[in-house]
């Protein structure tokens, strides 16, 4: 695809539900970075994937979270048992494999209710 | 972990005024970057800085890498109220895991 497609655009879910977020990266990209974003904030890094190696999960902030990627593709974000303050934009971003310039989806706004 | 600080972290200026946003850091980057994030949308990179002293100018944008590697700043001369945004620093240094800062929120009033 031309850009990094994340789906869905918004979501609301009740507290206590699991909720999944996709990302699909730039075609070629070997990386792949989840950032969460509260309102009015920075971003926060979450995950980092690249290529086949193990990812680097240590921003993941609990154990409720949990993402996968296969290969070089699609990724998924989990949310066990979400909570009112998981609500924020998740955002992905993918690059080329040696370079750290990003490219970012549009990002999921969650809303947990 | 690296730790990016940016000041001021918000910035309210009327059009065609000049700015200027600074990124810092006690750590030493290979490269750094400056994205710009519009709301309801993801960050889109601006520049990426390589080379300690580096200067890049993208239009009314000027960027400059400290000769040390470890800070960097965005001028912005006669702001147009299409600058308005979230600016945001953003370097990895070793590993590829990008570190952003907090962002400075700019606001150009017409």
């Amino acid at each position: 695809g031309a850009g990094v497609s994340q789906s869905p655009s918004n979501k609301v879910t009740e507290k206590g539900k699991d909720v999944e977020l996709r990302c699909d990266p730039i075609s070629g990209h070997t990386a792949l970075y989840w950032y969460r974003q509260r309102l009015g904030q920075g971003l926060e890094f979450l995950i980092y994937f690249q290529g086949n190696s193990a990812p680097d999960k240590s921003g993941l902030p609990s154990d409720r979270f949990s993402a996968e990627r296969t290969g070089e593709s699609v990724s998924t974000l989990t949310i066990q048992r979400t909570q009112q303050e998981d609500s924020a934009v998740y955002l992905c971003a993918s690059s080329f494999r040696g370079r750290t310039e990003a490219f970012f989806g549009q990002g999921t706004r969650l809303t947990v209710v | 972990t690296q730790l990016l600080e940016q000041s001021p972290q918000f910035l309210s200026i009327q059009e065609g005024e000049n700015l200027t946003v600074y990124c810092n850091s006690s750590s030493v980057f290979s490269s750094l970057q400056w994205y710009r994030q519009e709301p309801g949308e993801g960050p889109v990179l601006l520049v990426t800085v390589v080379t300690g002293g580096e200067v890049k100018k993208l239009k009314r944008l000027t960027f400059q890498f400290g000769d040390a590697r470890k800070d960097s700043s965005l001028h912005i001369t006669a702001a147009q109220p299409g600058d308005t945004g979230l600016y945001l620093c953003a370097a990895g240094a070793g590993s590829y895991q990008l570190t952003f800062g907090k962002g400075t929120k700019l606001s150009v009033i017409p």
